[in-house]
């Protein structure tokens, strides 16, 4: 049972390149999320699924798409890299509604230069 | 979801007892209390949740106040391996079905002297 994984660990972009951040999971949850952290910052939501074909708006959308053609994958895609963009992207899922616990990946490191 | 206030930052020593404090004095009726933490250079993981009772599990304890307007993450003993970044958060039981993910502030760095 791996948990939550991310693919790749770290990228480096230039400006105007594309790209897309894989997350997978294994424990059949039908929540997926994506964050992103900026330097000595808290996560912000970034895009969300609550299961199989759905995709939703979090905090921090633009310049950002996902999509969940599987109930086990989220991937998010950069259309165009910004240097805004430079993060730590973390992905996480949720077994259900309500208050269960999220586990988080390990994170993906993006440079865009 | 209502605002939490945490310290900045706090230092405690190995083997000692950490309580780490955090106010949310607008919190709804049903708001629970979530704490994660993050180690250097990982994702978030999860410590505990409550309501309105304290909590315990093998990783920490959860003390609610009454008026449940604060609350407080205590760590046994603390080990080197506690430093990290403990984020409080709150989360309507009745939001959306969990579907908005959650709202990380910028949480306490708890520093662990040996």
């Amino acid at each position: 049972n791996a948990g939550v994984t991310q693919t790749p660990k770290f990228r480096v972009l230039k400006t105007g390149q594309s790209m897309t951040l894989l997350c997978a999971q294994d424990m059949n949850h039908e929540y997926m999320y994506w964050y992103r952290q900026d330097p000595g910052m808290g996560l912000r939501l970034i895009h969300y699924s609550v299961g199989e074909g759905t995709t939703a708006k979090g905090e921090v959308p633009d310049g950002y798409n996902v999509s969940r053609l599987k109930k086990q994958n989220f991937l998010l895609g950069l259309e165009s890299a910004a240097p805004s963009q430079t993060s730590v992207y973390f992905c996480a899922s949720n077994i259900l509604a309500g208050n269960y616990e999220q586990y988080f990946g390990p994170g993906t490191r993006l440079t865009v230069t | 979801d209502a605002k939490t206030t945490q310290p900045n930052s706090m230092e405690s020593n190995e083997e000692e007892p950490v309580h780490l404090p955090c106010n949310h004095s607008t919190i709804s009726g049903t708001d629970y209390i979530h704490w994660y933490r993050q180690l250097p250079s990982q994702g978030p993981e999860y410590v505990i949740h409550g309501l309105t009772s304290n909590v315990n599990n093998r990783m920490a304890s959860l003390a609610i106040a009454e008026d449940r307007k604060s609350s407080t993450l205590i760590l046994h003993r603390a080990t080197l391996r506690d430093a990290a970044v403990y984020y409080c958060i709150l989360r309507d039981r009745d939001s959306g079905g969990g579907a908005d993910g959650l709202t990380f502030g910028k949480g306490t760095h708890l520093i662990i002297q040996p």
